[in-house]
């Protein structure tokens, strides 16, 4: 069984540019997460899709950030315009539980990381 | 609010030295506590779980027991090896099981 994939790994853009990073769930998951850890602090959550709908986006920064699932299948997760304090490593992570479970684990993918000068 | 308070790192041992990292946590209701590990150049991964007071999670020689009474999820490992070098996170995941919450991860270098 494939695991979680990333893309791209890394990415180095200028502030004001766009950057699109996509998440390949493992197949079957209708879980799907992003989270964010900034240099040296905890890893942190921004959304929580189920299927192609957003469950949780309590965690998203502002509204330069947008997060996509088309199809219940693949993710993407936009910044535009990119600033300086949205350079970080952004995981991706899925899970098969059902919302309201104890305990199902969430598989993560090796993350993004994303520089912005 | 749910949180985890992890030790700060880095953490650098000798090869069979004893490992103990220490990991808090404040939540509301009944969660459940997770250890995960990050490789050099990987994803994390899940090194072991428990779901409920004094439940021990264990593996590949790791152990952490759920103390409710401490709110505590301290890892440890009675002997420590080169390829155990990596980042550990603590985290904790509530009860209707949406969101983990992370330590900021404590960094382990062995060294032989």
């Amino acid at each position: 069984e494939a695991g979680v994939t990333q893309f791209p790994s890394h990415s180095v853009i200028e502030k004001g540019q766009t950057v699109t990073l996509r998440c390949d769930p493992i197949s079957g998951h209708d879980n799907l997460y992003w989270y964010r850890r900034v240099m040296g602090k905890e890893i942190k959550f921004l959304l929580h899709f189920v299927k192609e709908s957003k469950q949780d986006e309590s965690g998203m920064p502002n509204n330069r950030f947008l997060a996509e699932r088309t199809g219940g299948t693949y993710s993407t997760l936009k910044v535009q315009p990119a600033e300086l304090e949205d350079s970080g490593v952004y995981f991706c992570a899925s899970s098969r539980g059902l919302a309201g479970s104890f305990s199902y684990e969430q598989y993560f993918g090796p993350g993004t990381r994303l520089t912005v000068t | 609010g749910n949180s985890v308070t992890q030790m700060e790192g880095p953490v650098t041992l000798s090869e069979e030295a004893f490992l103990t990292i220490n990991c808090t946590y404040t939540a509301t209701g009944y969660p459940s506590l997770f250890w995960y590990v990050q490789y050099p150049g990987e994803g994390l991964q899940l090194l072991l779980k428990a779901t409920k007071a004094d439940d021990k999670g264990s593996n590949k020689g790791f152990e952490a027991t759920y103390r409710k009474e401490t709110t505590s999820f301290h890892l440890e490992k009675g002997s420590v090896q080169v390829s155990d070098s990596a980042v550990y996170f603590c985290a904790l995941s509530g009860y209707t099981g949406n969101q983990f919450y992370f330590g900021t991860g404590t960094s382990l270098t062995v060294i032989p």
